[in-house]
């Protein structure tokens, strides 16, 4: 079974300039998550997907972030513009339903703003 | 609000020298407990899950088990490809996502 796939696996860009991220889950996984990491923490939860609906975005920057899933499949993160405290990891995850089964990782990327 | 602390942020054991990792919670009512191993450079990889206290699932040289307020990881006889972070994420009734710890960085000196 593939995994997650998430591209670019690295990206660094200047302040106040934009970016997007990349993510295909695992086939037939309806729920697709995308988490933050900052160095030495454990993941945050930014945006989560059923389907192509959002279910939470409460933790998700509105003013700089946004995300899609069309057609309830692949979905991108864009951040624009960017700030220097954005440098993190950026997760994506799914799963085959709302509870969670199958929870899935894949690899990140990593984005530092300089 | 969901919250999950990890305890030791770090720990250097021996080859051999088993330890315990702890991860204590606190959520309105808990769907699932899970253990994810994350080795640098990598998204986290699926350990174990646990849905109810008193439950206990075992992996190679680890064991977790489940109490009302708190999670233990053991390690059995370490070696050193277990070293890694070890992360603790919490799924409560009401949300779906997994809310998570820092982490317990493990490194095992051969």
């Amino acid at each position: 079974e593939a995994g997650v796939a998430q591209s670019p696996r690295y990206k660094i860009i200047e302040k106040r300039q934009s970016v997007a991220f990349w993510c295909n889950p695992i086939s037939g996984h309806a729920t697709l998550y995308w988490y933050q990491q900052i160095l030495g923490q454990g993941p945050k939860l930014l945006i989560q997907f059923q389907n192509n609906g959002v279910v939470d975005d409460s933790q998700l920057p509105k003013d700089r972030f946004s995300a899609e899933r069309l057609k309830g499949v692949d979905s991108t993160l864009k951040i624009q513009p960017a700030k220097l405290e954005d440098s993190a990891v950026y997760l994506c995850a799914s799963s085959l339903d709302p509870t969670g089964y199958g929870y899935t990782f894949g690899s990140g990327t990593r984005l530092t703003v300089v | 609000e969901d919250q999950v602390t990890q305890s030791p942020e770090a720990l250097r054991l021996q080859e051999g020298e088993s330890s315990s990792l702890n991860c204590s919670y606190t959520v309105s009512g808990l769907r699932g407990l899970f253990w994810y191993r994350q080795d640098p450079g990598k998204g986290p990889e699926f350990l174990f899950t646990l849905y109810s206290a008193g439950e206990e699932k075992e992996k190679e040289r680890l064991k977790a088990t489940l109490t009302k307020k708190e999670s233990f990881l053991h390690i059995t006889a370490p070696k050193p490809e277990d070293s890694a972070t070890y992360l603790c994420a919490v799924q409560s009734t009401g949300r779906r996502a997994l809310t998570f710890g820092s982490g317990t960085r493990l490194q095992v000196q051969p």
